[in-house]
């Protein structure tokens, strides 16, 4: 079954404390994103990887870095949580190419106090 | 830049009433259309789709024509069902993102 998962689904923390979320797929898709999702702004793109070592600024960077060292992980790595990246977070993966969809993870709500 | 527009609801209908929530955009060529779904609780799944223009997708009785002449793509249904209460995203690929819009609230009242 195609699958994109997300560890953890919840997460509380405090400001500061470095954390790491999670993403996989078994698609073989070579592009993965991150998205947050805030009420009233909509989802907005993270970042975005368009294949192994390839990682590029979405539209909302600031707060966040990921990495691409293999095809099927792309983790999302707060270093420094702050009380406004409490959000609602979903990976997602497409083929390469233009034009096809994308497919999403479960999301990962995260709130940082 | 491209962008998507959409009713913002709530929408709040009874069972069986008809559906119609309005998407239109803004783009550079023809680009393919989306209508994504998320349920409470979950992410976004893909409802349906259309690659070119009067193209219709269509997936468990909603449907959406690509309309070039209007830059719509206006998602339908017949008969709402309780269980079609979700949030509704139009999208359309912009380079290597996507754009949404800001979703649209249905609720389904028995």
């Amino acid at each position: 079954e195609a699958q994109v998962t997300q560890n953890p689904r919840y997460l509380i923390t405090v400001t500061g404390k470095k954390l790491t979320v999670t993403c996989s797929q078994n698609m073989n898709h070579e592009y993965m994103s991150w998205y947050r999702q805030d009420p009233g702004l909509g989802l907005r793109q993270i970042y975005y990887s368009m294949n192994v070592e390839v990682t590029d600024k979405g539209d909302v960077p600031e707060g966040y870095k990921v990495s691409r060292k293999e095809k099927r992980n792309f983790p999302l790595i707060l270093e420094s949580p702050s009380p406004n990246q409490t959000s609602l977070y979903f990976c997602a993966t497409r083929r390469g190419g233009r034009g096809y969809e994308q497919y999403f993870g479960p999301g990962t709500r995260l709130t940082v106090t | 830049g491209d962008s998507v527009t959409q009713m913002e609801g709530p929408v709040t209908l009874s069972e069986e009433a008809f559906l119609t929530i309005n998407c239109t955009y803004t783009a550079t060529g023809y680009p393919s259309l989306f209508w994504y779904v998320q349920y409470p609780g979950e992410g976004l799944q893909l409802l349906l789709k259309a690659t070119k223009a009067d193209d219709k997708g269509s997936n468990k009785g909603f449907e959406a024509t690509y309309r070039k002449e209007t830059t719509s793509f206006h998602l339908e249904k017949g008969s709402v069902q309780v269980s079609d209460s979700a949030v509704y995203f139009c999208a359309l690929p912009e380079g290597q993102n996507f754009v949404f819009g800001p979703g649209t609230r249905l609720s389904v009242l028995p």
